[in-house]
């Protein structure tokens, strides 16, 4: 089982509508969720940070379910400028193995189209 | 301004050569990565370090090779061994392990010509 799952995409949406993105995470010793955004050939960037209580920012709101291993982001009224990729990330408290302690999901691609 | 720069941004690569690629960070950080992204795919950790003169290697290391002589600074070497190194390269930096985010540089698009 990979240790961070997204489903790749691409999910193509129309301006205004609501998309939810979700992730699965597999290392019970995950200390800290981050959602990034990555547009194309560019480097990521941190959109959000994920708790366990839940947290928005305006159109973004993520959750975390520790129970369950999963973590979620849903956009509402979707822009244009939304268009990019949406990456899981997960911080693990102790180092360890060939992938270090920041595990990444491949990404979401989002299209929002006029 | 803090931050993490990366450089150059764009590198070409003949056959055979070793060329190496910077990453220097001023915002006081422990841990250093690096992670190669090939054309629609994900990131993939290349060489990692948690402190001055200690690293270690990532999932894909092999042809690669990195140093830690100080905080702020992880270059990373590719090494004619690579046999495909065409890639987007990014560099990261994290305050600590377990409970901030990682910070990304700008990336070095790197071509084989």
């Amino acid at each position: 089982r990979k240790e961070v799952e997204q489903d790749p995409g691409p999910f193509n949406v129309p301006e205004g509508a609501t998309v939810a993105f979700n992730c699965t995470y597999s290392n019970s010793a995950s200390q800290s969720f981050f959602w990034y955004r990555q547009d194309c050939r560019k480097e990521p960037k941190l959109l959000m940070s994920v708790y366990s209580s839940g947290n928005e920012d305006g159109r973004f709101t993520a959750q975390l379910n520790r129970a369950s291993q999963y973590i979620s982001l849903l956009i509402r009224d979707s822009k244009l400028s939304d268009s990019a990729t949406y990456l899981c990330v997960v911080n693990l408290m102790n180092y360890g193995g060939s992938q270090g302690n920041l595990i990444f999901g491949k990404g979401t691609k989002l299209s929002v189209k006029p | 301004d803090g931050g993490i720069t990366q450089s150059p941004k764009y590198l070409f690569r003949k056959e055979g050569q070793n060329v190496t690629l910077s990453c220097e960070q001023n915002l006081n950080h422990d841990a250093m990565y690096w992670y190669r992204q090939d054309p629609g795919q994900g990131l993939r950790l290349i060489y990692y370090s948690q402190i001055v003169n200690d690293f270690q290697k990532g999932d894909i290391a092999e042809g690669y090779s990195v140093s830690r002589e100080k905080k702020e600074s992880f270059p990373l070497t590719v090494t004619s061994a690579q046999k495909n190194p065409t890639a987007f390269y990014l560099c990261a930096s994290l305050l600590a392990p377990g409970d901030t985010e990682a910070f990304f540089g700008q990336g070095t698009r790197l071509t084989v010509v």
